[in-house]
């Protein structure tokens, strides 16, 4: 059965650091999500992306957040400079177009630890 | 304010026993979802049911909606110790992103 996938499923970090986190979503879903959970607290919606461009972002998804979708396959979440309380799960949902549902399929997401 | 709040928090029952989440919500919505998190997993969806359903099965699970009250409840039967996760609620918001409740934490003793 086809799924999402991502890496790495953990990653330390000094704060300050720019972190990468890859996701590829399942082959003919076109839209893409990143939503974050710190630890033992609620799932949070960060970004959606639908048509090479961002379609939706939260309060959370300031300027040192960004994606892209370098190529077919990849979509990446890229923290320019970690902070602290960016420590957290991130994960990686995907979607087929034409859903008239709104089932969203995650990852197993990237623990994110910066120190 | 929060869309899409779960009740309780944490429940802890027996297998075999009967296991009963809530979820409030606060906007209109044209489907509501469940989902399934394992720890420090990624979330699995279980069930959808649309605004013009009042209840659906699957398995095991139970779910209903009152939109008059804005409120689910997912009832699992029977459960078993592999029930044990946490359970989210969520209701799309602008037809493309769902937005996730604060989940009940379920937890099965054999």
């Amino acid at each position: 059965e086809p799924e999402v996938t991502q890496t790495p499923s953990h990653q330390v970090t000094q704060m300050g650091q720019e972190v990468i986190l890859r996701c590829v979503p399942i082959s003919n879903h076109l839209y893409f999500y990143w939503y974050r959970q710190i630890l033992g607290q609620k799932v949070e919606f960060l970004v959606s992306f639908y048509n090479n461009e961002i379609s939706e972002k939260s309060e959370i998804f300031d300027d040192q957040f960004s994606v892209e979708r370098p190529d077919g396959s990849n979509f990446t979440l890229k923290i320019r400079s970690t902070k602290l309380e960016d420590s957290a799960m991130y994960f990686c949902a995907s979607m087929r177009e034409g859903s008239n549902t709104g089932e969203l399929f995650f990852g197993e997401g990237s623990r994110l630890t910066v120190l | 304010s929060q869309q899409g709040e779960e009740d309780p928090q944490a429940l802890s029952i027996q297998e075999g026993e009967n296991a009963t989440m809530n979820c409030s919500y606060k906007t209109s919505i044209n489907n509501l979802q469940w989902y399934r998190q394992n720890s420090g997993r990624g979330l699995v969806h279980l069930i959808l049911i649309r605004s013009n359903e009042r209840e659906k099965h699957s398995g095991r699970l139970r779910v209903t909606l009152d939109t008059s009250k804005k409120s689910s409840s997912l009832l699992i039967t029977a459960s078993r110790a592999a029930d044990t996760a946490s359970y989210f609620c969520a209701t799309p918001k602008n037809t493309d992103k769902l937005i996730f409740g604060t989940g009940t934490r379920l937890q099965v003793f054999p």
